[in-house]
């Protein structure tokens, strides 16, 4: 049983760029989760993914956006980059939306100058 | 909105000396009660999740139990591996959506 992979492990950007992350979820699991956890923080949930469409988003802005691919996979992508957008984001994916099985990847730090 | 505020924010123990932390919460409809483990620079590490008042779940050196509005993650005799942050959140949603909202964590140092 193969675990969340996310890639990159780390990136740096420059403000007003955009930024692509990569999630796979776990075998078997078919809605994936994003947060965003800033450093002392504890994870921000920014959306949630199933059946390729948004089924929940928290309190971000519109240049936080998503997909999911039909093999559950799933990517983020932030636009016009702020240096506030620096932190460790995280992937979680579960086995249906309501979040059983709920299982967090390692994360990508992207760091913003 | 749902809330989570853990504490203390910091824990210092030795080897072998028990302890708990707290979580205490603020929920419409918990879908769950969750604790995870989290090393520096790497993902939450599930742990346990509890559904209802009165619930109690082991696992090695840890107990988690869970009321109304707090739940207790109880450490006994613990090892210098068990150095990590203990994050707790809730889960919630509406419809088939879901989120969890986590507390900031607690930072547990056990020395030798």
């Amino acid at each position: 049983e193969t675990g969340v992979t996310q890639s990159p492990t780390h990136l740096i950007k420059t403000r007003g760029q955009q930024v692509t992350l990569r999630c796979s979820s776990q075998s078997g699991h078919n809605t994936v989760s994003w947060y965003q956890q800033a450093l002392g923080q504890g994870p921000q949930f920014i959306f949630q993914y199933y059946r390729e469409e948004e089924n929940g988003r928290g309190n971000f802005p519109p240049r936080f956006s998503g997909l999911q691919f039909p093999n559950y996979s799933s990517e983020l992508n932030v636009n016009a980059l702020e240096l506030d957008d620096s932190a460790l984001y995280l992937c979680a994916s579960s086995l249906g939306p309501s979040g059983y099985g709920y299982t967090f990847g390692s994360g990508t730090r992207l760091t913003v100058v | 909105e749902d809330q989570v505020t853990q504490s203390p924010e910091a824990l210092r123990l030795q080897e072998g000396e028990s302890s708990s932390l707290n979580c205490s919460y603020t929920v419409s409809g918990l879908r769950g009660l969750f604790w995870y483990r989290q090393d520096p620079g790497k993902g939450p590490e599930f742990l346990f999740t509890l559904y209802s008042a009165g619930e109690e779940k082991e696992k090695e050196r840890l107990k988690a139990t869970l009321t109304k509005k707090e739940s207790f993650l109880h450490i006994t005799a613990p090892k210098p591996e068990d150095s990590a942050t203990y994050l707790c959140a809730v889960g919630s949603g509406t419809g088939t959506a879901s989120k969890l909202t986590f507390g900031t964590g607690t930072r547990l140092q056990v020395t030798l």
